[in-house]
């Protein structure tokens, strides 16, 4: 596609249950990012796929957090057992080379856990 | 901690005004560094990079930032804002200079009034 697509744009979700987030990278990006903007904080980072590579998941901040990424296409977020503190914008960004000169960004998803 | 900081959180200035918004970053060795924007309801855009030569940058609209390697800093500068630069603004460091994750700090709300 023309840019990074994700979805749902909002989620409203009951503590305790579990989320999926999702991202579809522009056509040919071959790394994925995904990144967490808490209320007042700047982006933190959470997971980076580059192609068939194992992820890199040092910014994960438990292990209720996951995501998925076949080959170069879609990655799915997911978190689990959500808590109020996983509230915040979710980022996902691609690039065309495994840097960071090269990122675009999606518009996020904003999940708010009641 | 490795950190970067924007200490100005929220400015608000009027059409034609002088704007700078200071961004420290506490990682030594060599860096890339980036200022981003979100305007409102718009995805995050690349508005300028450095990563090496001229350390006096040159972005899209108007926007300019100096790379100032003994203070650690990296302000962003615009002789003169309009209405439509009201937005949010992130300063953001690659610690590794030339690897794949960025670290962000918390963002300044810019608003410019008419």
């Amino acid at each position: 596609g023309a840019g990074v697509s994700q979805s749902p744009s909002n989620k409203v979700t009951e503590k305790g249950k579990d989320v999926e987030l999702r991202c579809d990278p522009i056509s040919g990006h071959t790394a994925l990012y995904w990144y967490r903007q808490r209320l007042g904080q700047g982006l933190e980072f959470l997971i980076y796929f580059q192609g068939n590579s194992a992820p890199d998941k040092s910014g994960l901040p438990s292990d209720r957090f996951s995501a998925e990424r076949t080959g170069e296409s879609v990655s799915t977020l997911t978190i689990q057992r959500t808590q109020q503190e996983d509230s915040a914008v979710y980022l996902c960004a691609s690039s065309l080379a495994d840097t960071v000169l090269w990122y675009t960004f999606g518009s996020g998803t904003r999940l708010t856990v009641v | 901690a490795q950190s970067v900081s924007q200490h100005n959180h929220h400015v608000i200035l009027s059409e034609a005004a002088s704007l700078e918004l200071g961004c420290n970053y506490s990682y030594g060795g060599t860096v890339n560094l980036f200022w981003y924007v979100q305007y409102p309801g718009q995805h995050l855009q690349l508005l300028l990079k450095y990563f090496s030569g001229d350390p006096l940058v040159k972005g899209i609209k108007g926007f300019e930032a100096e790379f100032i390697k003994s203070k650690f800093s990296f302000n962003l500068r615009k002789p003169s804002v309009q209405w439509s630069d009201t937005a949010e603004y992130f300063c953001a460091v690659d610690p590794t200079g030339g690897g794949n994750k960025l670290t962000f700090g918390t963002g300044t709300q810019l608003k410019v009034e008419l």
